[in-house]
């Protein structure tokens, strides 16, 4: 138990669907993150979060959808995904966004979309 | 730019052999270097991380790492392998401007009885 809890653990969505992935950290932390992991490809950081601030959009396409109500929780809504977009999808915090701060990782999520 | 390579796809060892799974590391300045391990199905687990001092690092799980300056490396090392240390090792750094981690691609570590 790493303190970082992820709902739901696996998800299946047609590309026409609208769903939400949550992310709660119990570690009284300030920043928070979305990566996505694909099969054979690096860790991919999508989103940033700090003190509530959106402070990193790597490029992500629109379909995906961050929101960061307080600095415990974290969502990523979906919506028209595309097939390519099936992975698993990790969620972390830190004390705060910085080059020491250790990020702890949740167990993810592993989304299909058909 | 900066980058984490991880030369490994696959790495298999017997229960109770030794392991060093390797790193190198592409950045302007010394990062900040840490070791992740996934088992399936779950998120990343710290597993030992430098910062300064000292190059020999210790971690947990009986891992430890050495930071190798001159040849821009983080090894990871074992030395008695477990069953249920097979899993997905990942390295990755962050540093100077940049807070983001920087990932490996990760090398998946069987172990054989």
């Amino acid at each position: 138990e790493t303190g970082v809890t992820q709902t739901p653990r696996h998800l299946v969505m047609g590309m026409t669907n609208k769903k939400s992935l949550k992310c709660e950290q119990h570690l009284g932390h300030n920043a928070m993150y979305w990566y996505k992991q694909s099969a054979k490809k690096p860790l991919e950081l999508m989103f940033v979060y700090n003190f509530k601030e959106q402070t990193e959009n790597n490029s992500v396409p629109s379909r995906f959808s961050p929101e960061c109500p307080n600095s415990s929780h974290l969502f990523l809504h979906l919506h028209t995904l595309q097939p390519e977009d099936s992975a698993l999808y990790l969620c972390a915090s830190s004390q705060e966004g910085g080059t020491k701060n250790i990020q702890y990782f949740g167990a993810g999520t592993r989304l299909s979309v058909l | 730019a900066q980058s984490v390579t991880q030369p490994d796809i696959h790495i298999t060892v017997s229960e109770g052999a030794s392991l060093e799974l390797r790193c190198n590391y592409s950045y302007g300045a010394t990062p900040y270097l840490f070791w992740y391990v996934q088992s399936p199905g779950q998120g990343l687990q710290l597993l030992l991380k430098y910062f300064s001092g000292d190059t020999l690092v210790q971690g947990i799980k009986g891992f430890e790492a050495e930071f190798k300056r001159s040849q821009s490396s983080f090894n990871l090392r074992k030395p008695s392998v477990h069953w249920s240390d097979a899993a997905e090792y990942f390295c990755a750094a962050s540093g100077g401007s940049n807070y983001k981690l920087t990932f490996g691609k990760g090398t998946l570590l069987t172990v054989n009885p």
